[in-house]
Order: C-alpha cells, then sequence, then structure tokens
C-alpha cells in the first residue's frame, strides 16, 4: 500500500465544474509535487511544494490552482478544465527539496481525471 | 524541455536471463538521476537516486551505474523473474526542474 494517499481515485467532470483533488502523506516530508500524465507519456512535472511553499511552477495553465494547507496535504483546484486536460495525475512527497531534486519521491497511485 | 531518453521501449526476457536497459540525458547542469519501477495498477517506486559521476546503486538483483560526463546511465537487472515486469522510468534532476524518460516497458515471460 502507498504511504501517499490521493483522492478520488476517478473523477469525471464538465467544463464548467469547480473539483479538487488532495493527496495527503504522514512521512513527514516537507516537500510535495503534482504530476500529469497522458497515455503513453512520461509525467510531466506541475507543481512542486516545499516546506508549504510554492517553489517550483512549470508554467501550468491558471485553470489549475495548486494549494498546500499545511505539511500532510496538498490540494489541486480545477476550474474551467479542458478535455485535453484529460489524464492521470500523480502527487509524490520526499523528505525535503534541498538540495534541488536529490530526494527519493513517493508517489501515490494518482487520480484518473476525464473532461467532458 | 529537455530530452530524457530510454532505450530500448519495451523489452521481453525470458524468466532467469539478466538485462539492462539505458537512460541518457544532458551532460550539463546535472544534480541527480533517479530510477523509478512502476507496476500496472500500482504507483511508481524508487529504485535508487544518484548524484554523482561513477556511482554504482545495488538493491537486491538490480543495480545502475552513472556517467555523468557523458550523461547515461544503466539499470540492470541480474536473473529476472515474472515480479520484475514494469515499467522503468529514469528522471533527470536540473536545478528547479525534473524531467522523466518514456520509460522502458519490460516483461519477463515464465
Amino acid at each position: 500500500d502507498t504511504e501517499v494517499t490521493q483522492t478520488p481515485k476517478h473523477l469525471v467532470m464538465g467544463m464548467t465544474n469547480k473539483k479538487s483533488l488532495k493527496c495527503e502523506q504522514h512521512m513527514g516530508h516537507r516537500a510535495m509535487y503534482w504530476y500529469k500524465q497522458k497515455a503513453k507519456k512520461p509525467p510531466e512535472l506541475m507543481f512542486v511544494y516545499s516546506y508549504e511553499k510554492l517553489s517550483i511552477n512549470e508554467s501550468v495553465p491558471s485553470r489549475f490552482s495548486p494549494e498546500c494547507p499545511n505539511s500532510s496535504l496538498l490540494n489541486l483546484h480545477l476550474h474551467a478544465l479542458q478535455p485535453e486536460d484529460s489524464a492521470l495525475y500523480l502527487c509524490a512527497s520526499s523528505q525535503e527539496n534541498s538540495p534541488s531534486l536529490t530526494q527519493p519521491q513517493h508517489f501515490g497511485d494518482g487520480t484518473r481525471l476525464s473532461i467532458l | 524541455i529537455l530530452n530524457v531518453e530510454q532505450s530500448p521501449q519495451s523489452l521481453h526476457v525470458q524468466e532467469g536471463d539478466s538485462t539492462n536497459f539505458t537512460c541518457s540525458f544532458p551532460s550539463s547542469n546535472f544534480y541527480a538521476l533517479h530510477w523509478y519501477r512502476w507496476e500496472t495498477a500500482k504507483s511508481p517506486e524508487a529504485l535508487f537516486v544518484m548524484t554523482l559521476n561513477g556511482d554504482e546503486k545495488k538493491k537486491g538483483r538490480i543495480s545502475a551505474t552513472l556517467n555523468t560526463k557523458e550523461g547515461y546511465s544503466y539499470l540492470y537487472i541480474k536473473g529476472s523473474q515474472p515480479e520484475d515486469s514494469a515499467t522503468y522510468l529514469c528522471a533527470f534532476a536540473t536545478g528547479n526542474q525534473f524531467y522523466f524518460g518514456t520509460g522502458t516497458s519490460l516483461t519477463v515471460i515464465p
């Protein structure tokens, strides 16, 4: 069983809906990550939070809005998504993000998102 | 966007065979090279993080080497077992950016 929990596992939403993806870890990790993975493509880094502050934003459209309420939780708020945003969204955590991205990441099982 | 290439794209081996695959990455601005194993319907699992040129890491029957000067890493599996069947992903860390390769899909035939 993964130590990074993502909910929901599946989400179907219309283009006008607002929804949120949730990620939780209790390993004491201080860095958390959101990735987007399309079929047959590698995961693409979207956001990195380090010590609850956004440290990396890979030029992701504003219809994706991350939030890190505390060191254990990471949310991804979704609004006015497009059909091309349908993908697997993976959350990960690591002990810390310094030095840069040199710690192994622990992944959740992902949320499979479909935009109608 | 950087290119992180993995080869071969897919591989079928018989149980007991040893195998290896390659991850190629830019040789400049290197911070770390990660290897992950991703089984179907599960989450990616960290195998190794390598930071120094010449690093060699080992975990059971799986080992990896790193050459940062020429920009490649090899992953070796000795005596492949059916449970080794998975997609093996490498990821290149440079500064505050992180790029996964497209993966090598390994199938071990009993």
